[in-house]
């Protein structure tokens, strides 16, 4: 089956400006998780969808937000660009709704927006 | 608050084990990870610990110990293609899925 897609995979934007990357998780899958990649300060939690609900956040300020709609696709969005906010942006997916074990994640290719 | 050592960076030959070490400190611990990640590409899962002990899988094992906040990966007849980065991962009750990483231990595998 699909593996998790996230468009797109690059992105150039400039300081101020917004950006929404978009996750599909696994068939089935409805638990959608989002992290960000970078070398300083590796990989960190977003946050996490489950049935379009937010479950848990982790400590980013309020520029970044998601959500998750029904069909368990996931959108993220950053307003204000900084600098700083130039990484990978991963999401991935479990939950699945048969019979295998929930804890194993599944992550996207991730995209890469640089903020200039 | 959260806090996952692991080494920064390991060589080993091909064909050679290879033991990279993970230490944390954690409130309310639920499980760790292990994660392979290839240079550009998305991170894959090896394996999930929650109880003590030692799971093997193939060429990797995961070793867990929780009263000492400690876990391995042990690899196996290194292969090149095992250069990556592993990512050692844990989870506290609050949610299984909230993964704080440790920051990688990059493996060269040399031939």
């Amino acid at each position: 089956k699909a593996g998790v897609t996230q468009t797109p995979r690059y992105l150039i934007k400039t300081r101020g400006q917004q950006v929404t990357l978009s996750c599909s998780p696994i068939s089935g899958h409805r638990s959608v998780s989002w992290y960000q990649q970078t070398p300083g300060q590796g990989l960190q939690f977003l946050f996490e969808y489950f049935s379009e609900t937010q479950r848990n956040k982790g400590n980013f300020p309020g520029r970044f937000s998601g959500r998750q709609f029904s069909n368990s696709r996931s959108e993220m969005n950053v307003s204000t660009l900084e600098l700083g906010d130039s990484a990978l942006y991963l999401c991935a997916s479990s939950s699945p709704s048969t019979g295998e074990s929930s804890y194993e994640q599944y992550f996207g290719p991730g995209t890469r927006l640089t903020v200039t | 608050g959260q806090n996952i050592d692991q080494p920064t960076e390991m060589t080993a030959t091909e064909g050679a084990i290879v033991q990279i070490n993970c230490t944390y400190q954690t409130s309310g611990f639920n499980g760790l990870f292990w994660y392979q990640q290839h240079a550009g590409e998305a991170p894959t899962f090896l394996s999930y610990n929650v109880l003590d002990g030692l799971e093997e899988k193939g060429r990797f094992s995961s070793f867990l110990s929780r009263s000492k906040g400690y876990s391995y990966l042990l690899l196996k007849e290194l292969q090149m293609k095992d250069s990556a980065s592993y990512l050692c991962a844990v989870t506290n009750s609050g949610s299984a899925r909230q993964l704080t990483f440790g920051s990688g231990t990059q493996l060269t595998v040399l031939p």
